[in-house]
């Protein structure tokens, strides 16, 4: 079964860093483009960050220079480095297969872990 | 940025409705375009992707049309378990971007 369990979420302090974990089963990291998307409460939905098979990344101008993506083939896991973070950052982050600009669509997602950056 | 404009932003409806939905592009997208349903508390569900092409297991009373600029998601007979909110969602370029959201409420 394909599936993405992200963790890592929690409340931050503004200026300060976390680590989200997206790991995947039933697949392989490694071999699709993988994505961060996150959800601020009650809003819709932003696209943060993608990275290629091949390992090339991109990102939203909110977040660029700011959150890195990455991912660790050995345990099949993808990665979100989120630093200097502000309030606006406090979001339900999802990581999700896909971020393609030829291939289309999210699929699959995970279940979302909530980031809370407040003093 | 590619800035996606969904209309209506809520709507209310009966089971067994018809319900169109419109999602405007900035500038020309060919069909790259994605279509989502998000229920409250849970992640989003692809639905279609590229313009028209249902993703697998996706009830057929789903379908998306258009190109270009304009698109729309149409449910052709309204279900109880449909009642969510719908985004379109762009992959012409980066930064990828999604429309505003649509609520399908019960009437």
């Amino acid at each position: 079964e394909v599936q993405l369990v992200e963790a890592g979420g929690g409340l931050i302090q503004p200026g300060g860093s976390l680590r989200l974990s997206c790991a995947a089963s039933g697949f392989t990291v490694s071999s699709i483009y993988m994505s961060w998307v996150r959800q601020a409460p009650g809003k819709g939905l932003e696209w943060v960050s993608v990275i290629y098979s091949g390992g090339s990344t991109y990102y939203a101008d909110s977040v660029k220079g700011r959150f890195t993506i990455s991912r660790d083939n050995s345990k099949n896991t993808l990665y979100l480095q989120m630093n200097s973070l502000r309030v606006e950052d406090t979001a339900v982050y999802y990581c999700a297969g896909g971020g393609s600009t030829v291939t289309g669509g999210f699929d699959p997602w995970g279940q979302g872990t909530l980031v809370t950056v407040s003093s | 940025a590619i800035r996606m404009t969904q209309s209506p932003s809520s709507l209310s409806a009966s089971t067994g409705d018809r319900v169109t939905i419109t999602c405007r592009a900035s500038q020309g997208i060919s069909s790259y375009l994605a279509w989502y349903q998000q229920k409250p508390g849970k992640a989003p569900k692809l639905l279609i992707y590229a313009a028209s092409t249902l993703q697998s297991g996706v009830p057929s009373r789903f379908s998306g049309s258009g190109s270009g600029t304009d698109f729309t998601l149409t449910i052709s007979c309204l279900q109880s378990e449909d009642f969510a909110t719908y985004y379109c969602q762009h992959y012409y370029s980066y930064p990828l971007t999604f429309g505003g959201g649509t609520k399908v409420e019960i009437k």
